[in-house]
């Protein structure tokens, strides 16, 4: 089967970093991608590992080690609008392949 | 990126009857993929559906509850047949980008209710 875990809640305050994990155990694997998804929105793309190591785009990273099946999401200098789920997905073949998704993390940013 | 359009954005439907969902894409595009996402939860794929020929469906979802049809490149819809409350949920259709760094993109959404 598959099975992809993230933890299901966090509180971080605005300004502070936070590490949302992600480990994975799947039939397969071509890639990790991290979406975010507001309440009542569609998940919108928010980074993609295929290879180990660290992506990072503007105040988001996203980091991954294939051999430890674990992935994190990196948001730095976090803002109020950074409040969301953070949705983690594994592709398991190469190409017109489905996304496998954990159950989310529900963000909740604070003064 | 892929444009998605999904129609409609909402319904609410009466237990019994069925519901389809549109997903019209602004490109050609080989899978589409319907998934469904019930509240506070993440999403759950439900089938993958390929022009010309029948969708391969998830363990759990079957053909004759949720009947897709793909005639074209460019076009998909999800049947929600014989409704009960348990079907109340969000379904998302998906394409894949193959040529592009931003992976999938989604439809807005049809925010399902059923009574």
């Amino acid at each position: 089967g598959q099975n992809i875990d993230q933890p299901t809640e966090m509180t971080a305050t605005e300004g502070a970093i936070v590490q949302i994990n992600c480990t994975y155990q799947t039939s397969g694997f071509n890639g990790l991608f991290w979406y975010q998804q507001h309440a009542g929105e569609a998940p919108t793309f928010l980074s993609y590992n295929v290879l180990d190591g660290l992506e990072e785009k503007g105040r988001f990273s996203s980091f991954l080690s294939r051999s430890k099946g674990y992935s994190y999401l990196l948001l730095k200098e976090l803002q109020m609008k950074d409040s969301a789920s953070y949705l983690c997905a594994v592709r398991r073949n190469s190409g017109n392949t489905p996304l496998v998704f954990g159950k989310g993390t529900r963000l909740s940013v604070i003064a | 990126s892929a444009v998605i359009s999904q129609k409609p954005s909402r319904d609410i439907c009466q237990r019994g009857t069925s519901l389809t969902i549109q997903c019209q894409v602004d490109s050609q595009v080989t899978m589409m993929f319907w998934y469904r996402q019930q509240p506070g939860q993440s999403l759950t794929l439900i089938a993958t559906a390929n022009q010309g020929s029948e969708a391969t469906y998830e363990s759990g979802f079957v053909i004759d509850k949720f009947p897709i049809s793909r005639p074209n490149l460019t076009f998909s819809t999800l049947t929600v047949s014989n409704m009960s409350p348990e079907d109340s949920s969000i379904y998302l259709c998906s394409v894949e980008e193959l040529w592009t760094e931003d992976g999938y993109t989604f439809g807005s959404g049809t925010r399902l209710t059923v009574v």
